[in-house]
């Protein structure tokens, strides 16, 4: 595979429910990223992770949890999830964090319906 | 605060020209990027500008002027499949990626 992998591509769950997401980048990249995707508004930047040290946290609530073991692969721990983080959950990678030029290169998403 | 502004939704015809605009407001700049998002798809990298100027990559073209906080991206001889969401992000100080709402461009035949 190439590129950058998310699953699952869809999730359903209760706000009682844990549930994981997974993201995998086949570039060689350092840096990593989760960001949330609402209806008519812009990219939001949940976490960064720099070779595989957490270099950002927007004032995320503590119900998402984080989780990068190494610099390929990252996942996102949901628990007691709100029905407003229903959400396209978009993974992205990249070269580095702190160069100009370092374009991201997004995954699929996960598209998060919480009932 | 930090702002990137662009219109909600725009309608061109096959074959015909568009300009999507951008402005921005962001504490330092290090770099302007336009990515494109298909319904349902990954955003996908377009353009990246820091100098001032008109950069062209085949029927896209993006122009920055960094003095009035301004961007565009120009689509020539569009295409149906050109029917997408484009999204402007702005570099800050911090180097993280300040992004807009999107622009959704609608292709009539």
């Amino acid at each position: 595979e190439t590129g950058v992998t998310q699953t699952p591509r869809h999730l359903v769950m209760g706000m009682t429910n844990k549930k994981s997401l997974k993201c995998e980048q086949h570039l060689g990249h350092n840096a990593m990223y989760w960001y949330k995707q609402s209806a008519k508004k812009p990219l939001e930047l949940m976490f960064v992770y720099n070779f595989k040290e957490q270099t950002e946290n927007n004032s995320v609530p503590s119900r998402f949890s984080p989780e990068c073991p190494n610099s390929s692969h990252l996942f996102l721990h949901l628990h007691t999830l709100q029905p407003e983080d229903s959400a396209l959950y978009l993974c992205a990678s990249s070269l580095g964090t702190s160069g100009e030029a370092y374009e991201q290169y997004f995954g699929p998403g996960t598209r998060l319906t919480v009932t | 605060g930090q702002n990137i502004d662009q219109p909600t939704e725009m309608t061109a015809t096959e074959g015909a020209i568009v300009q999507i605009n951008c402005t921005y407001q962001t504490s330092g700049f290090n770099g302007l990027f336009w990515y494109q998002q298909h319904a349902g798809e990954a955003p996908t990298f377009l353009s990246y500008n820091v100098l001032d100027g008109l950069e062209e990559k085949g029927r896209f073209s993006s122009f920055l002027s960094r003095s009035k906080g301004y961007s565009y991206l120009l689509l020539k001889e569009l295409q149906m499949k050109d029917s997408a969401s484009y999204l402007c992000a702005v570099k800050d100080s911090n180097y993280q990626l300040i992004w807009g709402a999107g622009t959704k461009l609608i292709i009539k035949p």
